[in-house]
């Protein structure tokens, strides 16, 4: 049974960085063909993907946000992690770690998520 | 980047009736576009991949359709925990999701 859990501050203040992990069971993040990736949810903006991790240590991030993002895993503690560095008020929103598999046949998108974690930025 | 735009944003049915949900891509996406169904207070959850197919446990009442840069969701028969809000989903180029459609009860 696959599993995932994201773990976060709750809140922060504008400027600091935010540490996320997302510890799962199930899977492998050593095993041909995995991936743990990030999207985030806000009232304002819905779904948006931030950034993937593949087994072979493979890293994308969206464009848009690739300057203030890292991602990293930890495969002997089942574990993915997200930084985002200089928060604002406008990354305030659930965080969402998700997991996609590659097979010969077909690559399932996200098919497990965690129950997400809500970030507050806030002075 | 490729934009989903979605329609409509909000939609009310009632049980039985047949419903469908439409998603547009600013460009073509081979086909490479799934559905996720989300709750309230839950993670989405995948519904369909690759524009037709089924993910494992879904019900055969829900279905997917489409070409290029026009896709449909049909939900053939409402079921009253089919309520939510759906997303569609683009992984041809880089990952985008569309910005969702509420089915509420009428």
């Amino acid at each position: 049974q696959v599993t995932l859990k994201e773990s976060g501050p709750g809140i922060l203040q504008p400027s600091q960085t935010l540490s996320l992990t997302c510890s799962f069971s199930g899977f492998s993040l050593s095993t041909y063909g995995m991936c743990v990736g990030w999207i985030r949810q806000s009232s304002g903006k819905g779904l948006e993907w931030l950034a993937n991790i593949w087994w072979n240590d493979d890293k994308y991030y969206n464009p848009s946000l690739k300057n203030r993002l890292t991602i990293s895993k930890d495969t002997s503690n089942n574990q993915a992690f997200l930084k985002i560095t200089n928060m604002d008020t406008a990354d305030t929103a659930t965080y969402y770690c998700a997991r996609t598999r590659i097979t010969t046949v077909v690559t399932d998108w996200f098919a497990y998520w965690g129950q997400g974690t809500l970030v507050t930025v806030s002075s | 980047d490729i934009q989903m735009t979605q329609s409509p944003s909000l939609l009310s049915a009632s049980v039985g009736d047949r419903v469908t949900i439409n998603c547009k891509a600013s460009q073509n996406i081979n086909k490479y576009l799934n559905w996720y169904q989300q709750k309230l207070g839950e993670a989405p959850k995948l519904l369909i991949y690759n524009t037709n197919n089924l993910q494992t446990g879904i019900p055969s009442r829900f279905s997917g359709s489409g070409s290029g840069t026009d896709y449909t969701l049909t939900i053939s028969s409402l079921q009253p925990e089919d309520f939510g809000t759906y997303f569609c989903f683009q992984h041809n180029s880089w990952l985008t999701f569309g910005s969702g459609t509420k089915l509420e009860i009428k």
